[in-house]
């Protein structure tokens, strides 16, 4: 299985703060990942395919980019819809793997 | 817009068997190229992948569940089912349903149903 190794586990920002979160793969899994958006007690939301692709409807303020086998989620202007658990994926071959979740909060 | 809505039971006993269906509806589940599957997330804890179909009945499974997962499609009811055996405490879970496109990740998600075993 595809290891994804997901950080940092939670951060504290502020309103209007741009945030960084990363995700690395135990293997190559070219551009092959996504992120999702959890809020408490809702579904998963796919902003992110293809490690840079907006999902559409999903703002610009998010954005996915990829250096070897580490991919980061940045967020932009962070706003108080914002804050949520974040998490990767991998779907370059099975099983689907997740990274841990990375939970944005309020500083 | 197409809509996955989970049902079924949301009290499993001990070593019985989890079934649930997802019914897709705005759209067929006769796509060429799509797959349609299920996550589950325990409470507070992190999403795993159990598994998908595609609409011919082709199937992927998680390896740490697949001696205990099916995963079917019912093509003229527009739906598909998961069924679990065997289950215990640590299968107690939120399930979603999910669509996914070829080479992308899930883009539609059903609402989640919280599966309880006791």
């Amino acid at each position: 299985d595809i290891q994804m190794t997901q950080s940092p586990s939670s951060l504290s920002a502020s309103v209007g703060d741009r945030v960084t979160i990363t995700c690395r793969a135990s293997q190559d899994i070219s551009n092959y990942l996504g992120w999702f958006q959890q809020k408490p007690g809702k579904a998963p939301k796919s902003l992110i395919y293809g490690a840079s692709s907006l999902q559409s409807g999903v703002p610009s303020k998010f954005s996915g980019s990829k250096s070897g086998t580490d991919f980061t989620l940045t967020i932009s202007d962070l706003q108080p819809e914002d804050f949520a658990t974040y998490y990767c994926q991998q779907y370059k071959s099975y099983p689907l793997t997740f990274g841990g979740g990375t939970k944005v909060e309020i500083k | 817009q197409l809509q996955l809505q989970e049902s079924g039971p949301g009290l499993v006993k001990p070593w019985e068997t989890l079934s649930l269906t997802c019914t897709v509806s705005g759209g067929s589940i006769n796509s060429n190229s799509h797959y349609w599957g299920w996550i589950r997330q325990p409470p507070g804890k992190e999403l795993e992948w159990i598994g998908n179909i595609y609409y011919s009945g082709s199937t992927n499974y998680s390896p740490s569940l697949k001696s205990r997962v099916t995963i079917s499609v019912d093509t003229s009811n527009n739906q598909f089912s998961l069924k679990l055996n065997s289950v215990t405490a640590a299968d107690t879970a939120v399930y979603y349903c999910t669509r996914r496109e070829f080479y992308r990740t899930p883009d539609i998600w059903g609402q989640g149903t919280l599966v309880t075993v006791s």
